[in-house]
């Protein structure tokens, strides 16, 4: 199976600052037909998760464009451009390439500082 | 919208059974394909299982193969998990996630609420 491996675990921000989260994969994502799967998901407090980037880039519907999606291969890294009070929470990201099963990484706290 | 809305959760004994089901709205559900995934209390994320538009293929994670199924009824809407020899380590927010399927992989996108499962004696 993929492992998924995040960091930081924890990240503390100051309001309107930057933000960013590594996630690390044990293999390449990259698929047979060329593509890289990889979604990113938000989990606020008391709320299930929201899918906020899939396809390791593509921003969902909806979702503001402070938040941005890049890598390749096993590297990849979601970032905040400036933090804003209502981003505190989880963020996963998950493989969706070699499944199943589909995996999570263990999950980055954000919270203001 | 879509909307999914899961239900049956509660208090089991370790060993027992439970009837999970996700009811849903908002897209044509008989299009497409469904998950179930887990979390338990203060824990991350754990994909259960996943099930094919038309129940044509259906897979498991390693801790539950043998004791869970997974099954649909696309004329209904709905979604169930039925999970038998339960154990402690099956405690969790259950979520029934929509998923869909493109260029022959396939992703989730939409969750539910979740409904809680708690196994203790």
């Amino acid at each position: 199976d993929v492992v998924l491996t995040q960091s930081p675990l924890s990240l503390p921000v100051t309001l309107g600052q930057p933000a960013s989260i590594s996630c690390r994969s044990s293999q390449s994502l990259v698929h047979s037909d060329g593509n890289t799967y990889l979604n990113w998901f938000q989990q606020r407090p008391g709320q299930s998760p929201r899918r906020l980037i899939y396809k390791v880039s593509k921003r969902d519907s909806g979702v503001p464009d402070r938040f941005s999606g890049s890598g390749s291969g096993t590297d990849f890294t979601l970032k905040i451009s400036r933090v804003e009070a209502e981003d505190v929470g989880v963020y996963y990201c998950m493989q969706y390439t070699h499944w199943p099963p589909y995996t999570f990484g263990q999950g980055t706290k954000l919270e203001i500082k | 919208e879509v909307q999914l809305v899961e239900s049956g959760g509660g208090l089991v004994k370790p060993g027992g059974s439970l009837r999970l089901s996700c009811a849903a709205s908002g897209f044509t559900f008989s299009s497409y394909s469904m998950n179930w995934v887990r979390q338990a209390p203060g824990k991350g994320l754990e994909w259960v299982s996943f099930i094919t538009s038309s129940s044509s293929y259906i897979y498991y994670a390693d801790s539950v193969k043998g004791r869970f199924t997974i099954s649909r009824d696309n004329a209904k809407n709905s979604l169930y998990l039925q999970m038998n020899s339960l154990r402690a380590e099956d405690t969790a927010v259950y979520y029934c996630a929509r998923g869909y399927c493109t260029g022959g992989n396939c992703n989730f996108d939409y969750w539910g609420q979740g409904t809680l499962v708690t196994v203790s004696s």
